[in-house]
């Protein structure tokens, strides 16, 4: 079974710095893997998709890769704002289309 | 676009009551999903539609589990009868295809007494 680990659980940065955030999955037979956004008491967001063949994805401040070889994909957040303060959670559809999320990383951003 | 609407926003119910959640695709996506999140076991994927069929139900927990999408604009996910570990935040997502991005609703947050 896919298992998808997210680190940190938790990560808390002053505003303006550059950041990280760390997708890791045990399977590499995926469709394609996905980054969300929560906000406390919403839905998920989509951020970015990345299809198995493609390495990255950058829409706005957010840039998102993709190695499927080493069972890892990261999203980068440049120059962090206090709105993007939220939990985000990546989730990888495996080829046999089943969905599998990780538990995801609060994140922080302080004024 | 109105998004994902989901009914209700809350729910609190005795145990053994039956429990109906109520979810409102955007139109012309032909995918649903209902999720399950709790702080033990994250999100879980319960079952997904395409086209008003079901494709995948293995993630529904227990007979007790039941869904149904009578129209391409209607979907309900079904407790019967509850108890108290069904206690979650319930979710619905619909997509336009399967290469494209889920859209979520706010979803459903169900305490079972």
């Amino acid at each position: 079974k896919q298992e998808v680990t997210q680190i940190p659980a938790a990560l808390s940065v002053p505003e303006g710095e550059n950041l990280v955030l760390n997708c890791s999955f045990t399977d590499s037979a995926i469709y394609n893997l996905q980054w969300f956004r929560q906000d406390p008491g919403k839905g998920l967001t989509s951020l970015l998709l990345i299809q198995s063949s493609q390495r990255e994805q950058t829409s706005g401040r957010l840039n998102a890769s993709l190695d499927k070889s080493s069972g890892r994909s990261t999203l980068y957040i440049a120059a962090s704002q206090p709105g993007d303060s939220a939990t985000y959670l990546c989730a990888v559809r495996n080829t046999g289309n089943q969905f599998y999320f990780g538990t995801g990383t609060s994140l922080t951003v302080i004024p | 676009d109105a998004g994902v609407i989901q009914s209700p926003r809350h729910e609190v119910t005795e145990m053994g009551q039956e429990v109906t959640l109520r979810c409102k695709p955007i139109s012309g996506h032909d995918y649903l999903f209902w999720y399950r999140q709790t702080m033990m076991r994250g999100l879980e994927l319960l079952i997904y539609f395409n086209n008003n069929v079901p494709i995948d139900d293995s993630g529904m927990p227990e007979d007790r589990f039941s869904a149904k999408m009578p129209n391409a604009s209607f979907s309900t996910l079904k407790i019967q009868p509850s108890e108290p570990r069904d206690s979650a935040v319930y979710f619905c997502a619909s997509s336009p295809s399967y290469h494209q991005p889920q859209h979520f609703g706010d979803g459903t947050r169900l305490s079972i007494l």
